[in-house]
């Protein structure tokens, strides 16, 4: 089955222990991005990925980080996590950079940053 | 910049009534549009999209879409409304920069069927 998956699906942590939340598509895709979705904001880019080892930042990078080694694996960590951390965190991937591109996104991921 | 607004982030509406659900975009250059719908505890997964064409997109569960360039409307509707409609709905823009995709959301509208 094609998809998306993150894990893990829930976690509480405090703050400024490491995290890593890993992400895997098995569709050969090679665009992959994370958002976080807070009540009232919608959802917020904060890294995108365009193939491997190209990564760069969203609109709201600042506390995490991403890697792209693997073409279906996009992890993002958060180094020192904050409490304005505490979100719904997705991560999408699409066959084409490009304007075409529908979005497939995984389950979501809710961290709470105690 | 591309910037989405939705207009209303509740919504309630009887079983077998009309759903509309508002979107108005901006863009520097024509747009791709999307609607995509997110069910409780699950993530997002596309309900129809425009990128050239027909204005009028069908989607998925009987939802449609009309793009109206003099309005800069994409707004969602469906003829009867189903309680398995229940859901959040966001409407997404979509603009070629710089080789990539930049997709920016609305915030959302949360559908309520009342039975």
């Amino acid at each position: 089955e094609a998809q998306v998956t993150q894990n893990p699906r829930y976690l509480i942590t405090v703050t400024g222990k490491k995290l890593t939340v890993t992400c895997s598509q098995n569709m050969n895709h090679e665009y992959m991005s994370w958002y976080r979705q807070d009540p009232g904001l919608g959802l917020r880019q904060i890294y995108y990925s365009m193939n491997v080892e190209v990564t760069d930042k969203g609109d709201v990078p600042e506390g995490y980080k991403v890697s792209r080694k693997e073409k279906r694996n996009f992890p993002l960590i958060l180094e020192s996590p904050s409490p304005n951390q505490t979100s719904l965190y997705f991560c999408a991937s699409s066959p084409s950079p490009g304007q075409r591109g529908t979005q497939y996104f995984g389950p979501g991921t809710r961290l709470l940053v105690l | 910049a591309q910037s989405v607004t939705q207009l209303g982030s509740h919504v309630s509406v009887s079983e077998g009534a009309l759903v509309l659900l508002r979107c108005n975009y901006s863009s520097s250059v024509p747009p791709y549009l999307f609607w995509y719908v997110q069910y409780p505890n699950q993530g997002l997964q596309l309900l129809l999209k425009y990128t050239t064409g027909a204005t009028l997109v069908k989607g998925i569960n009987g939802f449609e879409a009309e793009f109206k360039k003099s309005e800069t409307s994409f707004h969602l509707t469906k003829p009867s409304a189903h309680m398995s409609d229940a859901a959040e709905y966001f409407c997404a823009v979509s603009e070629n920069s710089g080789g990539y995709q930049k997709v920016t959301f609305g915030t959302g509208t949360k559908l309520q069927v009342i039975p």
